[in-house]
């Protein structure tokens, strides 16, 4: 059984390169979030996906910031113009929706640093 | 808005020590409340949660009861292993897709 998968785990780039990030759920599962972690906070949402249909988008989500999930899979999330307060850690999660215990399964997330 | 307040860190114990990290949210209604972990290197996983008032949640020793009256839902082990170093993060959801995480709170046992 695998988990939730991101990639790249580390990206470094300079400010205003646009970078994207990819995010496998688990394969039963419906519903895919996107959340950002800075140092010493929590994670914050940016947005939610049912299947393929963005339901939720937090004001966090600036546009430049833009995700898909075109076939119910996969998701990216890309940052276009990127600048160095984009620096953080971002989370994917998932969690099935025949069973709705509230639970969220994350992945390692992917950490970004903007030079 | 909901929001979630939970001890700074970090907390050193000892092995075999008993812990307890405190937890308040502030919310309307119900919320479900969880505690999740992360350990180093690793994604967030949940360690245990309660979904109404008077709740135990319980898990790997840690317990959790979710108090209305107080709006709190501390964090408590009775005896902690240095394996239980992490960053232990309280959260809240009102709804299906939106959760709520506090700061978090790292955890050192020293052997």
């Amino acid at each position: 059984d695998t988990g939730v998968s991101q990639d790249p785990r580390h990206k470094i780039t300079k400010r205003g390169q646009n970078v994207t990030f990819r995010c496998d759920p688990i394969s039963e599962h419906n519903r895919l979030y996107w959340y950002r972690q800075t140092l010493g906070q929590g994670p914050e949402f940016l947005t939610y996906f049912q299947n393929e249909a963005q339901l939720e988008k937090s004001r966090l989500l600036s546009d430049r910031f833009s995700a898909e999930r075109p076939k119910g899979s996969f998701s990216t999330l890309e940052i276009q113009r990127t600048e160095q307060g984009d620096s953080a850690m971002y989370l994917c999660a998932s969690s099935p929706t025949t069973v709705n215990t509230g639970e969220l399964f994350f992945g390692e997330g992917s950490r970004l640093t903007v030079l | 808005g909901n929001s979630v307040t939970q001890m700074e860190g970090p907390v050193t114990l000892s092995e075999e020590a008993f812990l307890t990290i405190n937890c308040t949210y502030t919310a309307t209604g119900y919320p479900s409340l969880f505690w999740y972990v992360q350990y180093p290197g690793e994604g967030l996983q949940l360690l245990l949660k309660a979904t109404k008032a008077d709740d135990k949640g319980s898990n790997k020793g840690f317990e959790a009861t979710y108090r209305k009256e107080t709006t709190s839902f501390h964090l408590e082990k009775g005896s902690v292993q240095v394996s239980d170093s992490a960053v232990y993060f309280c959260a809240l959801s009102k709804s299906s897709f939106k959760t709520i995480f506090g700061a978090g709170t790292r955890l050192f046992v020293k052997a």
